[in-house]
């Protein structure tokens, strides 16, 4: 079955220390997207990709950073510049034509302390 | 830029019938969207407006006017399954006319009583 999956589900670090995120999609969609939840909260935009090799920024971008040197694949870099952290981080594919609904992975809820 | 608004918390009774407002603004607009999320999982798609008027989908229905910047979503039918947080999206030229990342509101969370 085709579909996005993120890893780990549940992710610790210490203040300081960087930590990637994992997003794979085997829908074979050109677009993807980073957004993060905070509790009883909307979802933000933090970075997109309309097709390989490139990506913008989105509402939040800063403290984070991506690549995109697989159509497959869009990790996602929480640096130590990233004030808060701690968050629900959702990332989400689609085939970018259009409108085409956004397809999401299961997230990775991230503590760092 | 782009916002929503949509109201916090609705709560329901089974069987019943909920609509769940959402206003934005925005620099251009290309549809609105509507997703659910339940506690911990992932948003899924529900329905999609681009032209005035209402969309059905089984027991959720979803309206919109774009001369009013309004839309909604109407559960019919309402379940205990429906227990959830429900989100408007909008599809917007933003800063950049090529974007095409949606942008969500806050989030209503519906609780269906028995």
């Amino acid at each position: 079955d085709g579909g996005i999956t993120q890893s780990p589900k549940y992710l610790f670090r210490k203040e300081g220390q960087n930590v990637t995120l994992s997003c794979e999609q085997n829908l074979n969609h050109d677009a993807m997207y980073w957004y993060r939840q905070d509790p009883g909260q909307g979802l933000r935009l933090i970075y997109y990709s309309q097709i390989v090799n490139d990506f913008q920024k989105g509402d939040i971008a800063e403290g984070y950073s991506v690549s995109r040197e697989k159509k497959e694949s869009f990790p996602l870099t929480v640096t130590s510049a990233q004030k808060n952290p701690t968050a629900f981080y959702l990332c989400a594919s689609s085939p970018g034509q259009g409108h085409s609904p956004l397809h999401f992975g299961n997230g990775t809820r991230l503590t760092v302390t | 830029g782009q916002s929503l608004e949509q109201p916090s918390e609705v709560t329901a009774v089974e069987g019943a019938i909920v609509q769940i407002n959402c206003t934005y603004q925005t620099s251009g607009f290309y549809g609105l969207s509507w997703y659910q999320q339940h506690d911990g999982g992932a948003p899924t798609f529900l329905s999609y407006n681009a032209l005035d008027g209402l969309e059905e989908t089984g027991r959720f229905s979803s309206f919109l006017s774009r001369s009013d910047s309004y839309g909604y979503l109407l559960l019919q039918e309402l379940q205990m399954k429906d227990s959830a947080s429900y989100f408007c999206a909008v599809r917007d030229g933003g800063r950049d006319t090529g974007r095409r990342a949606l942008t969500f509101g806050s989030g209503t969370r519906l609780q269906v009583q028995p």
